[in-house]
Parts: C-alpha cells; sequence; structure tokens
C-alpha cells in the first residue's frame, strides 16, 4: 500500500473550512483513499472515502487531485467538536491486503 | 444499537500475568481486527479475522492470541504479559475489507508494570 504525507498539526477558525491535505505520490490505479479521525484517544472514526471522483457526505468533502497524487479532506463549517487528529489512508481494494496502514495523522485544533 | 463494545476499559497487569480483551458486534459484520495504538502514533494491526473460525497475523502479532469462536466476537489474548504490551487497544469490525469504513470500539487501556 502506497505511504501517505500530512502535515503534523493544523489550526482552523471555528465556522470555517477546514481543509485538511495529504500527500499520497505513490498511489497505485487502484488504491482507495480513505480518511479517517480520532478524536482524543477515542476509537478512530470513518469519514469519507473515494478512488478518482470527489467525494461528498454529510460529514466532509473529499477532492482527489487528477494524478491521484493528493487530496484534500473538507469540513465545510468547522466546529469545536471536529478537533481531533485526522489520518489520511491508503489501501487496495478487497482481497488485496487486509491491513490499513496508519501514519501519524495531522492534529487539527479548531479555535473560537 | 451498540456497534462495537470493548470489554474491560482499563486494566492494569503485571508482568507474566495473562488476561483476555473482549470485543463484540452487533452490526453481523463477517471481518474483525485487533489494533493497538501507542502514544503519538497510529494504530498497528495485530491480528484480524475474515470469519468464524478464521483468524490471521497482522503486523505486531508477537505475544498475542485471538479467537473468533462466535462471528460477533473477537478475542485477544496475552499469554503472559509485558511492560511493552502498555498500549491502548482497539478493536474493530467491517462489512467487507477495501472500500468499507471500519467501526471501531472504544478501546482498551492496558498497563503492564
Amino acid at each position: 500500500d502506497a505511504k501517505t504525507t500530512q502535515p503534523t498539526s493544523m489550526d482552523c477558525a471555528e465556522g470555517r473550512a477546514a481543509n485538511l491535505p495529504c500527500n499520497h505520490s505513490t498511489i497505485s490505479g487502484n488504491e482507495y483513499v480513505y480518511w479517517y479521525r480520532q478524536i482524543h484517544s477515542q476509537g478512530p472514526q470513518y469519514i469519507i472515502h473515494g478512488l478518482k471522483n470527489n467525494e461528498t457526505n454529510e460529514m466532509a468533502s473529499l477532492i482527489i487531485t487528477e494524478d491521484r497524487k493528493s487530496s484534500t479532506l473538507i469540513l465545510p463549517h468547522a466546529t469545536l467538536r471536529d478537533t481531533a487528529v485526522y489520518y489520511c489512508i491508503v489501501r487496495a481494494p478487497p482481497d488485496s491486503n487486509y491491513q490499513l496502514i496508519w501514519g501519524a495523522g495531522t492534529k487539527l485544533i479548531i479555535k473560537p | 444499537n451498540a456497534g462495537v463494545t470493548q470489554t474491560p476499559k482499563f486494566r492494569v497487569l503485571k508482568t507474566g500475568q495473562s488476561m483476555t480483551l473482549l470485543c463484540a458486534q452487533d452490526m453481523n459484520h463477517e471481518y474483525m481486527y485487533w489494533y493497538r495504538q501507542d502514544p503519538g502514533m497510529g494504530l498497528r494491526l495485530i491480528h484480524y479475522s475474515v470469519g468464524e473460525g478464521t483468524t490471521a497475523k497482522g503486523e505486531v502479532p508477537d505475544g498475542y492470541n485471538v479467537s473468533r469462536l462466535k462471528k460477533q466476537n473477537f478475542l485477544l489474548g496475552l499469554e503472559s504479559a509485558a511492560p511493552s504490551q502498555t498500549s491502548v487497544y482497539f478493536c474493530a469490525s467491517s462489512y467487507g475489507t477495501g472500500v468499507y469504513g471500519y467501526t471501531f470500539g472504544s478501546g482498551t487501556r492496558l498497563t503492564v508494570v
């Protein structure tokens, strides 16, 4: 599975959009991009995933560049409860590998 | 709907003692996983299961054993605890692999003294 690079930490003002970048320059054509977050020692929470196209759900939007070498997770209206560590993970689809390779993630701090 | 439940939430063991961590899910998921997380690091996979009666090794399996006798339960055992096994342990389950999101439990904080 491809490795990812994320900034160690970021700040964002409450009510503004939080944009979290992720580089995955060695991603393969069949690897998906996943985002999870972990709020203060709780179990990680699935946010969103995508392959090529941009994706949106009730929590966030995922923008994947055309060459798929990077992506951005967007929290459109950040609240204090969005303060967490955000993990970007890439992995192949079913039957190729059961592991999610977790890096250290980005610590996002939402400020009032 | 409880999701994934882990017991116990906290435990302190002495070196050499044994214990079992229980993970239960009520979502009828086929796949279950045990991870450990050390301070400031991401999760590392210990063992996983792709169905009732099956288990497989992950990235850091040494010192741990697992069993999946029932589809809804995944047990993680420490036969002889060591201080290096002090960590937070997370169980997760998923409907399938890959494109399906994982549901995690709230974790078990284990300290081995």
